[in-house]
């Protein structure tokens, strides 16, 4: 039962154009999201995140969208960056603070084009 | 300020050994969580430790079992190994009276034979 999916498992925008990567989620008990960003050899590092009382949050480049009624949240990264490649993960949880049993998806891997 | 750290970063075990995992949290953190990474997979949840208890467990066999010390460090043991435990596993913490930013460490590459 995948209760986060990232339907698109990779992605190649232009650079300096918008990347728009997309996740759903079915547990309507999730309170909190949030976007993670792993390179090779790397652990998950933290980007930005959405508690379900906003419907966007945003952190220069980065802005996370949340629809709580289609049940889906979306990154948006403008202008992308070559540096921005890597896998994004979309996770999720029931809890806002001491949030630790995080549900993530399966990943997307963003590749931008020079 | 110190990251999360995890030890060993890679080794290689026959199927049916044991292999034990640490992880340090990041400074100021005393909440404990492991994940498991399996190739092209997001991560899964194995469970948390919080004042040296198991707080929550995902759905992962008996044969995965934790600890948390006094320093709030941990270890992740995982018995009789077969090949499908081979992932990344990772560790996370966070301040668990107000963190809501889950840390990650680079995780300890584990390979089954």
């Amino acid at each position: 039962d995948q209760q986060v999916k990232q339907n698109s498992p990779s992605l190649s925008v232009q650079e300096g154009r918008i990347s728009i990567l997309n996740c759903d989620y079915t547990n309507s008990m999730f309170d909190y999201f949030l976007w993670y960003k792993k390179y090779p050899a790397e652990g998950p590092t933290f980007l930005i995140s959405i508690s379900s009382i906003k419907d966007k949050n945003e952190d220069g480049r980065f802005t996370v969208f949340l629809n709580k009624s289609a049940k889906h949240l979306s990154l948006h990264i403008v202008p992308s960056q070559p540096g921005d490649s890597a896998v994004y993960f979309c996770a999720a949880s029931p809890y806002l603070q001491g949030a630790q049993k995080l549900v993530f998806g399966q990943g997307t891997r963003l590749t931008i084009n020079p | 300020d110190a990251g999360v750290t995890q030890s060993p970063t890679h080794l290689i075990k026959t199927r049916g050994q044991q292999v034990t995992l640490r992880c340090s949290p990041k400074s100021g953190h005393d909440t404990v969580s492991w994940y498991q990474q399996a190739l092209g997979q997001g991560p899964q949840f194995i469970f948390q430790y919080y004042e040296e208890e198991e707080r929550q467990r995902g759905n992962f066999p008996d044969r995965f079992s934790g600890h948390q010390f006094p320093n709030y460090s941990s270890e992740l043991n995982v018995n009789a190994l077969l090949l499908g435990d081979s992932a990344l596993y990772l560790c996370a913490s966070i301040l668990q009276s107000s963190g809501n930013t889950i840390y990650f460490g680079e995780g300890s590459w584990l390979t089954v034979v």
